[in-house]
């Protein structure tokens, strides 16, 4: 079964960085695009970013573009994303998304993590 | 951006009851919408994609339907385990985006 675990949250200080990691397995993880959707406190959900599966290509919310970078080892069945200068709006669940379609992907998500939570306060 | 709303924002219905949800985008999205289920400290489950195919071993209660703007998902005969938040989600474009959600209560 397709399982995904990501690690790496936390409480951190506006202007911080942290690096999010999400473990892949029971799935060829090379095939198939990869999102970051997170879920905010009052319960919306918004896309972060997302990554191609032979990672040439990434995409990001303008919320997030030029602080956050997505990233992936196929080696390693591993998601990433370094997330730098952070806000307080920032503050969310991240989830660890697979896309529903190998190869170019259609940006459907069929499994997601369980997440981790990001909170960024003083 | 493609702004997505839904309609209404929650519902309370009685076992046994159809439930329908609306979902309205800002421009078309030519059959790229997904629906999911959020149940109470979970994450998302995938429901429905392409506006009315269904995700494997999703109940047949569930159905999507629509075009251009507009589309609804569909709860036919509630169940119990249907108590849920219900988004969808546009991928015609990016930035990817979804509906705020719509609260299914049990009455």
């Amino acid at each position: 079964e397709v399982q995904l675990l990501e690690s790496g949250g936390g409480l951190i200080q506006p202007g911080g960085s942290l690096r999010l990691s999400c473990e892949a397995s029971g799935f060829t993880f090379s095939n198939y695009a990869m999102s970051w959707v997170r879920q905010t406190p009052g319960g919306a959900l918004e896309w972060v970013s997302t990554i191609s599966d032979d990672d040439d290509k990434t995409y990001y919310a303008d919320s997030v573009k030029g602080r956050f970078t997505i990233s992936r080892d196929n080696s390693k069945n591993t998601l990433y994303l370094h997330m730098n200068s952070l806000r307080v709006e920032d503050t969310a669940i991240f989830y660890c998304a697979k896309d529903h379609h190998s190869g170019s992907g259609n940006f459907y998500w069929d499994w997601w993590g369980q997440g981790t939570l990001v909170t960024v306060s003083s | 951006d493609i702004l997505m709303t839904q309609s209404p924002s929650s519902v309370s219905a009685s076992v046994g009851d159809r439930v329908t949800i609306t979902c309205r985008a800002s421009h078309s999205l030519s059959g790229w919408l997904a629906w999911y289920q959020q149940k109470p400290g979970k994450a998302p489950k995938f429901l429905i994609y392409a506006v009315s195919r269904l995700q494997t071993g999703v109940p047949s209660r569930f159905s999507g339907s629509g075009s251009g703007t507009e589309f609804t998902l569909t709860i036919n005969d509630l169940q119990p385990e249907d108590l849920a938040t219900y988004y969808c989600q546009q991928s015609n474009s990016f930035p990817l985006t979804f509906g705020p959600g719509t609260k299914v209560d049990i009455k």
